[in-house]
């Protein structure tokens, strides 16, 4: 089985300042991890996912993701934040074997203040 | 190119009443997994459909069930509905039903209201 927790329910950061959105999971066999974002009104949009090799994953908006497996971790971060990325940031994890669907974090609501 | 569409958009309903909800994929995808998302919560896992089969269930009950058609687009039923059962329906289709191997085009959702 397994697990993901997002830590913050809300991180609230300024507009150009740095965006730390943490993920930690929990899994019995090779994760593949990923980054979802929603838009008020709207569905999922994936942003990242790491599957295997490269452990700095960029990528849609800027944002970038590295799975570090000692600590398992799959932290998602953003140099410069800018206001449209206000949103809802899903981790999700699912398995590198047999048949698994995606585990889903309850969410991190980003919110940018001017 | 259509994304995936989802009908209702906002629907409400009585304890006790029977929904519908139906998803559309995007062309050329064979796979269709429904997700329940209660406010605050991340997206749960109810079912996934490829090519006409179930392949996925998730842990709710008997009174959730679903189907897929042969132009791959899916409707979602529940029976004898609860205050609990209150949340955005969403509806994902991919390539391939292995999503660690694809990604996953989620539609905007169905928000269901029990009261």
């Amino acid at each position: 089985a397994q697990s993901v927790t997002q830590l913050g329910s809300h991180v609230s950061v300024s507009e150009g300042a740095l965006v730390l959105l943490r993920c930690n999971y929990s899994s019995s066999v090779p994760p593949y991890l990923f980054w979802y974002v929603q838009y008020p009104n709207q569905g999922l949009q994936l942003l990242l996912k790491y599957t295997t090799g490269a452990t700095l994953v960029k990528g849609i908006n800027g944002f970038e993701a590295e799975f570090k497996k000692s600590e398992t971790s799959f932290h998602l971060t953003k140099p410069s934040a800018h206001m449209s990325d206000a949103a809802e940031y899903f981790c999700a994890v699912t398995l590198n074997s047999g048949y698994s669907t995606l585990t889903f974090g309850k969410g991190t609501m980003l919110l940018v203040s001017p | 190119d259509a994304g995936v569409t989802q009908s209702p958009t906002h629907l409400i309903k009585t304890r006790g009443q029977h929904v519908t909800l139906r998803c559309s994929p995007i062309s050329g995808h064979k796979s269709v997994s429904w997700y329940q998302q209660v406010l605050g919560q991340g997206p749960q896992f109810i079912f996934q459909y490829y090519e006409k089969e179930e392949r996925g269930r998730g842990n709710f009950p008997d009174r959730f069930s679903a189907r897929q058609f042969p132009n791959y687009s899916s409707e979602l039923n529940v029976n004898a509905l609860l205050l609990g059962d209150s949340a955005l329906y969403l509806c994902a289709s991919s390539l391939d039903h292995r999503e660690r191997f694809g990604e996953l085009f989620f539609g905007e959702g169905s928000r269901l209201t029990v009261l």
